[in-house]
């Protein structure tokens, strides 16, 4: 596509219910990145992909959330169990190789856990 | 560990005059990269302008530029010619050279052009 796309764009979840955030990728990416941006934050880095190994995990939170990128192009961020700190956006990135000057971020998908 | 630092949370500038924005840095590493994105109402981060910390001259795309000042760990971005469509969140960034995929981000600065 023509820029990285990402699904839903607005997700509400009670306290306790998992999530999954997804990612389509700039086509021929093989750099991926989550990240997670607190209301009136910049944003932290998550996780990081280079084709569908997690090179990075050291950012995710806690074991509650989870990555997957099986195919090496869209990913998926699950989060398990919410809880009300998890409310965030999240921010998904690609590039052809590490971030440089060819990052490209989607619009995020905004999770309101109540 | 990296640190980035922007101490303006928000400015207002006039249409058509320049604005700058800035952001000071603290890492250990000899080589790193320094960003700078623009975040509208919209959401996604759009990428603006890179300086490497080797680079010796001053990063310039369009309208933008950075000053970067490395003895001061400083990589200011400014703003030429404001336009009404600047209005934004801009974040200043950083990533150390041995994970250039790993980017922390200041907290942002809210610029806001008035006609």
């Amino acid at each position: 596509g023509a820029g990285v796309s990402q699904s839903p764009r607005y997700k509400v979840a009670k306290r306790g219910q998992d999530v999954a955030l997804r990612c389509d990728p700039i086509s021929g990416h093989v750099s991926l990145f989550w990240y997670q941006q607190a209301l009136g934050q910049g944003p932290e880095f998550l996780t990081y992909f280079q084709n569908e190994a997690q090179l990075d995990k050291s950012g995710l939170p806690s074991d509650r959330f989870f990555a997957e990128r099986p195919e090496g192009s869209v990913s998926t961020l699950k989060i398990q169990r919410t809880q009300q700190e998890d409310s965030a956006v999240y921010l998904c990135a690609s590039s052809r190789r590490g971030v440089g000057s060819e990052a490209f971020f989607g619009q995020g998908t905004r999770l309101t856990v109540v | 560990a990296q640190k980035i630092t922007q101490t303006q949370p928000g400015m207002f500038v006039q249409e058509k005059e320049a604005v700058t924005l800035d952001c000071t840095y603290d890492t250990s590493d000899p080589s790193y990269g320094l960003f700078w994105y623009k975040q509208p109402s919209s959401g996604e981060m759009i990428f603006l302008i890179y300086q490497g910390s080797y680079d010796q001259q001053n990063a310039t795309e369009g309208r933008y530029s950075l000053n970067f000042q490395k003895a001061r760990k400083s990589a200011n971005l400014v703003i030429s010619a404001s336009q009404l469509g600047d209005s934004a969140m801009y974040f200043c960034a950083m990533s150390p050279g041995s994970n250039d995929y790993k980017l922390s981000f200041g907290a942002g600065t809210t610029v806001t052009v008035r006609a």
